[in-house]
């Protein structure tokens, strides 16, 4: 399996600009997760999916912060508009989650975000 | 009190070393336990669950003392490529909340 798709790697952007991150799961996987890491609050959970359905965004920080999940292949995670405060790396992870699976966590890669 | 809370590190060991690393955790009803390591820009990975019982994985070894609510990692005969950071991960006994601590970064040294 490829593992969780993540892109783009890196974006840099100036601050009013919408920013639009994207991310495939690993094929079969039912829950998928959002997380900002930042040196200063760690890794943070912003909102997670089962099946497509978004569970708890009690993450997202404010409204300027949106994700969805149209198909069980892909998610978005949109800022508009950004801001500095936003720079961040942004994991996506996806898992499996059942009575004899360990909900393990795969992580792609993360977009490594810049708002100037 | 932050939910999840670890050593910062880092800390700096030779080779051949014994390490360990503690982990507190806030919540007493959390559900699930693990140790993600994470290298130098690269993203988490499992390394480990934590089980009541303890488990021992080659030259790692997870304890859990839900009473105290603390972790531990445990690693022997370190290796330089063990350089990385150790996160803390505990889940809350709803949904899929998964709550990670800040990490304790780890050197090897040659």
């Amino acid at each position: 399996d490829a593992g969780v798709i993540q892109s783009p790697r890196h974006e840099v952007t100036e601050m009013g600009q919408e920013v639009t991150l994207r991310c495939k799961p690993i094929s079969g996987h039912d829950y998928l997760f959002w997380y900002r890491q930042t040196m200063m609050r760690g890794l943070e959970l912003l909102i997670y999916f089962n099946n497509n359905v978004p569970i708890d965004d009690s993450g997202m920080p404010e409204d300027r912060f949106s994700a969805k999940m149209p198909n069980a292949s892909f998610s978005t995670l949109k800022i508009q508009p950004s801001e500095p405060r936003d720079s961040a790396v942004y994991f996506c992870a996806s898992s499996l989650v059942g009575v004899k699976v360990e909900d393990t966590q795969y992580f792609g890669p993360g977009t490594r975000l810049t708002v100037l | 009190r932050k939910e999840v809370e670890q050593d910062p590190g880092p800390f700096n060991v030779p080779e051949g070393a014994t390490v360990a690393f503690n982990c507190t955790y806030s919540n007493s009803a959390s559900q699930s336990f693990f140790w993600y390591r994470q290298d130098c820009r690269k993203e988490p990975k499992l390394l480990m669950s934590v089980y009541s019982s303890g488990n021992e994985d080659g030259r790692f070894t997870a304890q859990l003392n839900r009473a105290s609510q603390y972790i531990s990692l445990l690693i022997r005969d370190s290796k330089l490529s063990d350089s990385a950071t150790y996160l803390c991960v505990v889940k809350r006994n709803y949904g899929q909340n998964f709550v990670f601590g800040p990490g304790t970064r780890l050197s090897v040294l040659p």
